[in-house]
This record gives structure tokens, C-alpha cells and sequence, in this order.
């Protein structure tokens, strides 16, 4: 089955402890995407990657790390979490950014 | 600062009616235009996709695209009740970023 696979769903921690969020995809997708949603504010996009070791900002990157060493893999990396990135996150994907992204099931943190 | 504006809504039509969504954009180079549903608590999924100006039909759904007036729409036709849910519009340039509206709650009265 086609899938984006977000990891944790759920996570509570405390701020300035490191933490990763995993999203891996099985489509063969050259182009992946992390969102935060936050009520009133809607999606908006964190980093972006074109393919295995190219990676570019968003809108909203600080505070953020990205890595993609592999196709399949985009990790979204917290240094140092901060209440004010409590939100839902989304991973998505597709084959060039011109087509329509696949999303996982999303990832809500909540730092305290 | 590319914008993509919607009504934040809440929308409400009676079971049956056709729904209207706008968003318009800000960004002329945008060349991709697509319709997320998304339900509370859930990621977004895909409704429909447009890339070129005029219309697009699937089903029930209807896209409209007008880029000299930076306007795409959607048209919901014989709503239902399930479709009650928030609808984002996004758009994206070529090799660069997606962004998102901020939604637009529909909500279709039995």
C-alpha cells in the first residue's frame, strides 16, 4: 500500500530536549514536504526536499533541521523544542512539486 | 510573501445545494492548483487538481481556475452531509514550495 509514515502520532516532552520526528514514504517520491498546522493559521510549510541531499526552507524553518540522506527518508529534527512549537505536524510527498502531495497521518507534539 | 486567502467560513448549505469555495493568490508564477478535504483531526486528502485555466470536473466536484484574475474555485454539487469538513486551497510554483489557504469550514445541514 502507498503510504506516507509519520512517527511518533503522539508526543508530550519538555522544552530543549532534542527530538526527532521520522516520515518515510514507499512511492519512489523525489519531492517531500514538512507541514505544522495551528488553528486560524492553517498549513504551513516548514522545509521542503527535492531529492536525496537537497533541501531548502519554507516558510516557517526556524527553530527547525531537515536532513535527507535517503530517498524514502525526511526527518524533521527539534534541537531545541520550544512551547511555541506545539502543533500538528505533517510529513508529504510526491514525485515533483508541481503534483498533488501525499500526507501522512500527522504527528502532534506538545511541548511543555 | 506568496498568499493564498480564503473565508474561513464556517459555510451553510442545505443538504442537496451546491456549494461555492474561493481562494485566490497572490503569487503570478504559480502554476499549480489543487483542493485538499481535510476532517477534524486528519490529515488533508486530495479533492482535485488543475493546472490550466477554465474547468474541471470529477464526480460531484468541479474546479475552476481563472489565472489572469489569480481565482480558483471549487463547486461541491448535490451536497452531503459528509462533506462537512474544512477545505484547503493550495497552489505551488515549479521547483519551489507549496502553500496553503487557511481553509474554508463547510458545513452541509441534513
Amino acid at each position: 500500500e502507498a503510504q506516507v509514515t509519520q512517527n511518533p502520532r503522539y508526543l508530550i516532552t519538555v522544552t530543549g530536549k532534542k527530538l526527532t520526528v521520522t516520515c518515510s514514504q514507499n512511492m519512489n517520491h523525489e519531492y517531500m514536504s514538512w507541514y505544522r498546522q495551528d488553528p486560524g493559521l492553517g498549513l504551513r510549510q516548514i522545509y521542503y526536499s527535492m531529492n536525496v541531499e537537497v533541501t531548502d526552507k519554507g516558510d516557517v524553518p526556524e527553530g527547525y533541521k531537515v536532513s535527507r540522506k535517503e530517498k524514502r527518508n525526511f526527518p524533521l529534527i527539534l534541537e531545541s523544542p520550544s512551547p511555541n512549537q506545539t502543533s500538528l505536524y505533517f510529513c508529504a510527498s510526491s514525485f515533483r512539486p508541481r503534483d498533488p502531495q501525499h500526507f501522512g497521518d500527522g504527528t502532534r507534539l506538545s511541548i511543555l | 510573501q506568496k498568499e493564498v486567502e480564503q473565508n474561513s467560513g464556517p459555510l451553510s448549505v442545505p443538504e442537496g445545494a451546491i456549494a461555492s469555495l474561493n481562494c485566490t493568490y497572490s503569487d503570478r508564477g504559480s502554476q499549480s492548483f489543487f483542493w485538499y478535504r481535510q476532517y477534524s483531526g486528519k490529515s488533508p486528502e486530495l479533492i482535485m487538481f488543475i493546472y490550466s485555466n477554465g474547468d474541471k470536473e470529477d464526480g460531484r466536484f468541479t474546479a475552476q481556475l481563472n489565472k489572469a484574475s489569480q481565482y480558483v474555485s471549487l463547486l461541491i454539487r448535490d451536497s452531503q452531509p459528509s462533506d462537512s469538513a474544512t477545505y484547503l486551497c493550495a497552489v505551488s510554483n515549479y521547483g519551489q514550495n507549496f502553500v496553503f489557504g487557511p481553509g474554508t469550514r463547510l458545513s452541509v445541514l441534513p
